[in-house]
């Protein structure tokens, strides 16, 4: 089935660790984000990649880290700097351009205890 | 940067009954989508509807860009309707970039 697997589902970590969300997208697109959300709230853009080994700072980059080494995958850093890494995020995906429709994962529940 | 803003926050609907969702952006935009947040946190695509109507089922959406709002019609809302709505848009000349408005929380009930 084509799609975006974000894996863990669930995931706890202790304070000042550095913990790695994994997504993958088998939709061939080139395009990929990452989006955090918490409770009650709307999305926001953590960083975004429109092509391999290129990427940007979203609108709240602070504290996170991102990498581009392959098209169907784009893994978020949650860096022990991010001071409320507690939080629901999603990872994206797209063509390339403006006139292209993004999908979205499950999503991971990060909670920091 | 571009604000988008959607309507009404909260709406509690019977079983049955109709609604009309709003988003309004601030800036000229070359995309928008909507999507249905379910209660497990799944984002749902609605509607791809950079312009024009659009129809699907019970669900129908309208985007006159060119006064910068997009329409989100419920009709015979279920229970499976609940939960959070939300428009996103790209900006003209803003790339890949998709910026998300405030989101419609509906519940409906029996």
């Amino acid at each position: 089935d084509g799609g975006i697997t974000q894996s863990p589902k669930y995931l706890f970590r202790k304070e000042g660790q550095n913990v790695t969300l994994s997504c993958e997208q088998n939709l061939n697109h080139d395009a990929m984000y990452w989006y955090r959300q918490d409770p009650g709230q709307g999305l926001r853009l953590i960083y975004y990649s429109q092509i391999v080994n290129d990427f940007q700072k979203g609108d709240i980059a602070e504290g996170y880290s991102v990498s581009r080494e392959k098209k169907e995958s784009f893994p978020l850093t949650v860096t022990s700097a991010q001071k409320n890494p507690t939080a629901f995020y999603l990872c994206a995906s797209s063509d390339e351009g403006s006139y292209t429709e993004a999908f979205f994962g499950q999503g991971t529940r990060l909670t920091v205890v | 940067g571009i604000q988008v803003e959607q309507s009404p926050p909260d709406l509690i609907l019977q079983e049955g009954a109709n609604s009309t969702l709003r988003c309004n952006f601030s800036d000229s935009v070359n995309n928008l989508q909507w999507f249905h947040q379910n209660p497990w946190g799944q984002l749902i695509n609605l509607f791809y509807i950079p312009s024009g109507t659009k129809q699907n089922g019970r669900l129908s959406a309208t985007t006159v860009a060119t006064e910068r709002y997009s329409l989100l019609y419920i009709s015979s809302s279920q229970t499976t309707d609940s939960g959070v709505y939300f428009c996103a848009v790209r900006i003209t000349g803003g790339g890949n970039k998709l910026t998300f408005g405030t989101g419609t929380q509906l519940k409906v009930e029996l």
